[in-house]
């Protein structure tokens, strides 16, 4: 079955430090790819997407993420983490034009100073 | 221009009884998507609209679900009658093409049945 792999729950890291979030997909083909964050109280934000291309996307907030296909991986990172960036973190795939996004279960991310 | 606005934000119902959510989708956006996740599970699908014909409907767990999507615009999903299982965060999406592009999200229901 399609699935899609986020191997941390929960993730604490400085501000200031470097932030890396995993997350695998399965199925044979490359899907599109894509990051949402959910702030709290908020709805899901899309920090960036994969169709094509350039393998190293980059999106808002100073995320990026690169597209391994090899590994099947889409990771998603941030050179400095800030406070305002913990929130939860999906990664999610669609494998057939219009058709519905599969989600992850999601990243806590906690952010200490 | 207004994002996707779900209501209410949350419902507390007993067990049995009936909860209507609305979602009304981003103006223009011809498909429209409700997921709901349950408590540490990941986000699922439940069904699809494009306009108001239901394009997708093979998440929706059962017959107690019924959603519609009247004159292409806001969107019910009707639980009838709320079962304990059903307790989760519901949420709409709008797109204004088919996927993939980027899906607008609601803030989200969240719903407990007790």
């Amino acid at each position: 079955a399609q699935s899609v792999t986020q191997p941390d729950i929960h993730i604490t890291v400085s501000e200031g430090a470097s932030l890396e979030l995993r997350c695998n997909y399965s199925y044979g083909a490359t899907p599109y790819l894509f990051w949402y964050v959910q702030s709290p109280g908020q709805g899901l934000q899309l920090l960036l997407k994969y169709f094509s291309g350039d393998t190293l996307v980059q999106g808002i907030k100073g995320f990026e993420a690169e597209f391994k296909r090899s590994q099947s991986s889409f990771n998603l990172r941030k050179p400095s983490v800030h406070w305002s960036d913990a929130a939860e973190y999906f990664c999610a795939v669609v494998y057939q034009a219009g058709t519905a996004l599969i989600f992850g279960k999601g990243t806590t991310l906690s952010v200490s100073s | 221009e207004a994002g996707v606005t779900q209501f209410p934000s949350h419902s507390v119902i007993e067990k049995g009884q009936t909860v209507t959510l609305r979602c009304d989708p981003i103006s223009g956006h011809d498909n429209l998507y409700w997921y709901r996740r349950v408590m540490g599970k990941e986000i699922k699908f439940l069904l699809h609209f494009v306009k108001e014909s239901k394009q997708d409907e093979s998440g929706m767990p059962n017959n107690r679900f019924l959603a519609e999507r009247t004159g292409g615009t806001y969107s019910t999903l009707k639980v009838q009658p709320a079962e304990l299982e059903d307790s989760g965060v519901y949420f709409c999406a709008s797109t204004l093409d088919l996927h993939p592009t980027e899906a607008f999200f609601g803030q989200g229901t969240r719903l407990t049945v007790v």
